[in-house]
């Protein structure tokens, strides 16, 4: 099973920051959060990952709270192309195999 | 485009039938992933490959799937007397081995739809 709890959708006006939350309360010292993102009939794409620093890159921002129990993944302006289901899933450090998704979040980017 | 590359991206077939899928990964990634996923869900892991090694198969794996990767590099996953219960997508991924926490590289899919 999936150890992050998102919300199952969420709306953001074009423009604006999209800040999609995650909860992954039971997270281990040596496990990393990932982001992902599926636009519809397309394959999952990784956006970004951190282990306890804030991580940015060219497609968006990692904060993770000082007890990892929880994150936000912030797109600083959104567009209708970021219109996709996002998924936030805990990985362990030193491994390599499976993801485990859950059901993600469906942002609806609004014109 | 050197990304992750499936083909075909539609299948249609009757019950019963068999049916096989190709993935193409990036080039210089040693791992490939299948994965499965339903309407509505997430992906839904089931096997994945280190070189030609298959190293670990899901429990969704039953005896009517196989997957190969003979040399290492495309890979093979056949479903042999499909079910209704097959119609899903079925997604590859790649990654580069070696080094932990690298990310997963994703294909578009093949959309499996059984009459």
């Amino acid at each position: 099973d999936a150890k992050t709890t998102q919300p199952p959708s969420m709306d953001c006006a074009e423009g604006r920051a999209a800040n999609l939350p995650c909860n992954h309360s039971t997270i281990s010292g040596n496990e990393y959060v990932y982001w992902y993102r599926q636009i519809h009939s397309q394959g999952p794409q990784y956006i970004i990952h951190g282990l306890k620093n804030n991580e940015t890159n060219e497609m968006a921002s990692l904060i993770i709270t000082e007890d990892r129990k929880s994150s936000t993944l912030i797109l600083p302006h959104a567009t209708l192309r970021d219109t996709a289901v996002y998924y936030c899933i805990v990985r362990p450090l030193n491994r390599d195999d499976k993801i485990i998704f859950g059901k993600g979040t469906r942002l609806h980017i609004l014109p | 485009d050197t990304g992750v590359s499936q083909n075909p991206r539609h299948k249609i077939t009757k019950r019963g039938q068999n049916v096989t899928f190709r993935c193409d990964p990036i080039s210089e990634h040693n791992r490939l992933y299948w994965y499965r996923q339903t309407l509505g869900q997430g992906p839904e892991f089931l096997t994945y490959f280190q070189n030609e090694a298959q190293l670990e198969k899901s429990r969704l794996l039953s005896d009517r799937f196989s997957a190969e990767r003979p040399k290492g590099s495309f890979s093979t996953l056949e479903i042999q007397r499909t079910e209704q219960g097959d119609s899903a997508m079925y997604l590859c991924a790649s990654s580069l081995g070696g080094a932990y926490n690298q990310p997963q590289h994703f294909g578009d899919g093949t959309r499996l739809s059984i009459l």
